[in-house]
This record gives structure tokens, C-alpha cells and sequence, in this order.
């Protein structure tokens, strides 16, 4: 059972413009959402993460709007560069305190940033 | 910073032989790894959970028998696979969590695993 989604699979966004990665998730418990972004032969890198008590993170260039009623959330990457173009994942884990959480991943979504 | 090295980036096993591989956390203490693979697909599938001073936690479809997993302090872990087939084929990602923190789970860069 899948209890982290992500839309779109892929994406393609010219240079300069914001791209919109969407979540949603199964589990009420979840209450950290990390993002990572992954670029081919790499493993995954912490991008920007968001805790359920705020509906907002703001990281530079990232941000992470987030609805816990509706239990979705989205990474904005604003002014897109064609360095951004990589998977992004979205994760989450309930008790953000506890070392022995584990992650629940989306199948990621594959950004495309064309100069 | 925190950084998490893995070793080896990549490697070709024969079917049914084994291999290790490690994973080492520089610059923060890693009271938690956890192990995944990466298909091809993207997918991520978490084989276990190893917290210090507590049981190694397997998930469905993974047994200690088949990844042998160590955490033998802060900053070291390592996990083989025995007799690897074709079907464990893919990129495994150790990934760690600080003493004490909050849960940010910082990953190594993987070690890609080829069954011929």
C-alpha cells in the first residue's frame, strides 16, 4: 500500500518559471515531510523539510506549502534552473523526534528544467 | 556538515555470492541507519532499521539471514547480501539519522549492486 503519492510522474518547466510538485499522504500520524532531490548516480539529498505543526516553508528558491486537513503538501521551486533537473522525492514519518521512525517514500517525480 | 560516505559505489557480484557493503556517518552520530534499495523503477524499499542499543528491525520480505546488517557504533554500519540473485539488483542506500535531533535522515551516495 502506497501511503506516500506524488503528482505529476514528470515534469517539464522552462527556465525562470516556478515548478509545482505535489504530495499526499494515507497516514493522519505523519508529521515530518522531508523532500529530497536526487540527481542520476547520486543518493538522495535532504532538500527541505516541514513539520505538520506549520503550513509553510520557505528555503530560498523552495518552498513547502502544506495542508494537514487535506493531508497534501507541495514543493514550489521558484525561478527554475536548468540545474534543478533532477527526482524529487517526497517522504514522511510520524514522531519527527524518534531515531527509530522510519520514511515512507513517493515514487518521485522527475523534473525537467529547459533553458 | 553531516555527510554519509558508502563503500563500495559500485559492484559486480557473480549469482549466488555475497557481498558487503558500508556505510560510514562523518561529522554527526548516527544513533539510527536505515538500509534501502532503489530499483531501477525509483522505487524506495526499506530493508531494515538498526537503531543502537536496540534490535535490528526487518522489513516484510527482508530477513537478517538474507541482509546481515551491523551497527556496531555512532558513525559505522554495513550489510551484506548472501547469495544475491538477479531480483537484488539495485542501488542500496544507507541512510542515517543524528543523536537526538529531529528527523532529518541524511543518505549516502549508494552502492550499486550488479548480479551477473
Amino acid at each position: 500500500q502506497q501511503q506516500v503519492r506524488q503528482s505529476p510522474q514528470s515534469l517539464t518547466v522552462w527556465e525562470g518559471e516556478t515548478a509545482i510538485l505535489n504530495c499526499s499522504y494515507e497516514n493522519s500520524a505523519f508529521d515530518y515531510f522531508p523532500w529530497y532531490q536526487q540527481f542520476p548516480g547520486e543518493g538522495p539529498a535532504l532538500l527541505i523539510s516541514i513539520l505538520s505543526v506549520s503550513n509553510k516553508k520557505e528555503d530560498g528558491r523552495f518552498t513547502i506549502f502544506f495542508n494537514k486537513r487535506e493531508k497534501k503538501l507541495s514543493l514550489h521551486i521558484a525561478d527554475s534552473q536548468p540545474g534543478d533537473s533532477a527526482t524529487y522525492f517526497c517522504a514522511a514519518s510520524e514522531g519527527q523526534q524518534g531515531t527509530g521512525s522510519k520514511l515512507s517514500f513517493g515514487k518521485g517525480a522527475k523534473l525537467t528544467v529547459s533553458p | 556538515g553531516a555527510l554519509v560516505y558508502q563503500y563500495p559505489r559500485r559492484t559486480i557480484c557473480k549469482s549466488g555470492t555475497s557481498m558487503r557493503m558500508e556505510c560510514q556517518a562523518v561529522g554527526f552520530q548516527a544513533t539510527s541507519v536505515a538500509w534501502y534499495r532503489q530499483s531501477p523503477q525509483k522505487t524506495f524499499e526499506l530493508i531494515a532499521l538498526s537503531t543502537v542499543n536496540s534490535a535490528i528491525k526487518y522489513e516484510q520480505n527482508f530477513t537478517q539471514e538474507k541482509f546481515p546488517i551491523s551497527h556496531p557504533n555512532l558513525s559505522f554500519s554495513s550489510m551484506t547480501v548472501l547469495n544475491a540473485y538477479l531480483e537484488d539488483r539495485g542501488l542500496y542506500l544507507c541512510g542515517a539519522r543524528e543523536v537526538g535531533g529531529y528527523a532529518e535522515q541524511f543518505f549516502g551516495p549508494g552502492t550499486r549492486l550488479t548480479v551477473l
